[in-house]
């Protein structure tokens, strides 16, 4: 079986750009979740998708948005990136149910110059 | 207060002896607990997952939950080089579909 499949894996973007990150789940999954790592804060959630729809946001500014596709494929946008958006951007899928086990993909590191 | 914190470390132990690692989270009603390992430049891990208060071991790895103390721990055993890693403990948070992350706990093992 597959797993978390992000792309791309790399990204050096310049401030002001925008971005737009992709995560196919693992099959059978419809939950996705998006983190960003960085060294200072850790991992922080930004948002999940069930079924097209956001259940949930973290503590980000409108400039980061995602959305969900009928497939559960989902992606992640980021507009008029700063140098501290920086970071490793991390997917995760899960079946959705309250347990809310998540298997991470490896992640799509972005650089801001 | 953090929602999970776990003991800052670096831990730093012999191969083939136990290492114990603690995460302790503010919500008391936090419901599935979980331990990602991750490997410098890789993303995390799962490599155990808690819901019922006891003991829950797989292989060299044993979980242990407390909820009336709020605190949940890993306790990985006969330490091999290959564990060196940080260890992230998740908490899901009642029933919000998001996972809080403590900071990790960094562990190294000497051969």
């Amino acid at each position: 079986k597959a797993g978390v499949t992000q792309t791309p894996r790399y990204l050096i973007k310049t401030r002001g750009q925008q971005v737009t990150l992709s995560c196919s789940p693992i099959s059978g999954h419809r939950s996705v979740s998006w983190y960003q790592q960085t060294p200072g804060q850790g991992l922080q959630f930004l948002f999940e998708y069930f079924s097209e729809t956001q259940r949930n946001k973290g503590n980000f500014p409108g400039r980061f948005s995602g959305r969900q596709f009928s497939n559960s494929r989902s992606e992640m946008n980021v507009s008029t990136l700063e140098l501290g958006d920086s970071a490793l951007y991390l997917c995760a899928s899960s079946l959705g149910q309250l347990e809310n086990i998540q298997y991470f993909g490896a992640g799509t590191r972005l650089s801001v110059l | 207060q953090k929602e999970v914190e776990q003991n800052s470390g670096p831990l730093s132990v012999p191969e083939g002896a136990i290492a114990s690692l603690n995460c302790t989270y503010s919500d008391r009603g936090s419901q599935s607990f979980f331990w990602y390992r991750q490997y410098s430049g890789k993303s995390p891990e799962l490599i155990m997952f808690i819901y019922s208060n006891g003991d829950k071991e797989d292989g060299r790895f044993t979980a242990q939950l407390n909820k009336a103390s709020q605190y949940v721990s890993l306790l990985i055993r006969d330490s091999q080089p290959s564990d060196s890693a940080t260890y992230l403990c998740a908490v899901n948070i009642r029933d919000d579909y998001k996972l809080s992350f403590g900071a990790g706990t960094t562990v190294t093992v000497r051969a």
